[in-house]
């Protein structure tokens, strides 16, 4: 157990539909990422947030968007959704914003019908 | 741009043989980063080892080993006398500085350790 928790762990929706998905990093880790591993993208960063700001983005769609809240706790919003987001979709935590080992919670995953 | 390449996407032993994943990336980069991760079945990611450019010290773990070498771009990863529970997808990563710590992987290699 990494300590990182992610709900739900499984998600059935259907196309056009809004999704939130919840990420609880480790005790005093201060950084979130979240990344999609798809099987024709494999497994892609998605973006970075340290204690509240965003750090970096990766191949995020516009329809994507995430938020790291006070508690450190982090939100990804996937809306309008096409049967091409149907993915595992992972939060990590590390403890600083550079170059730390990430440890992985055990993954959203995403059906769109 | 960085690249992390595991030639390798599917190997199969039989328990208690020795088994090399391969991991070649590129960066332009001096200060840089790589990584290995476990993915079982259950399809948690486990952290591994971290290993930064300036340290070409090989690591061993247990039946683990980890092979560095920048001069060929590599950094492989071995395991001695496999056993059925390392059956899972392998993947290596990158980050490097200016990247601040976002991973870059490769494209696992799937091992399969047969009884």
């Amino acid at each position: 157990d990494s300590g990182v928790t992610q709900t739900p762990k499984h998600l059935i929706t259907a196309t056009g539909q809004r999704v939130t998905l919840r990420c609880s990093p480790r005790s005093g880790d201060l950084s979130v990422y979240w990344y999609q591993q798809s099987l024709d993208q494999g497994l892609q960063f998605l973006i970075q947030y340290y204690n509240g700001e965003e750090r970096a983005k990766g191949n995020i769609l516009e329809r994507f968007s995430a938020q790291q809240f006070p508690d450190l706790h982090s939100e990804l919003n996937l809306s309008s959704l096409e049967l091409g987001d149907s993915a595992l979709y992972f939060c990590a935590s590390s403890v600083g914003f550079e170059s730390y080992e990430q440890y992985f919670g055990p993954g959203t995953r995403l059906t769109v019908t | 741009a960085q690249k992390v390449t595991q030639a390798q996407t599917e190997i199969s032993v039989v328990e208690k043989e020795d088994v090399t994943l391969d991991c070649v990336y590129e960066t332009r980069d001096t200060t840089y980063y790589l990584f290995w991760y476990k993915q079982p079945p259950s399809g948690e990611l486990v952290f591994l080892i971290r290993r930064n450019s300036f340290d070409e010290q090989n690591e061993i773990s247990g039946r683990y080993s980890w092979n560095f070498q920048k001069s060929t771009s590599s950094f492989n990863f071995t395991i001695t006398a496999s056993q059925v529970v390392d059956s899972a997808v392998y993947f290596c990563a990158l980050t490097y500085g200016r990247a601040g710590n976002m991973l870059t992987f490769g494209g696992g290699t799937r091992l399969m350790v047969k009884p």
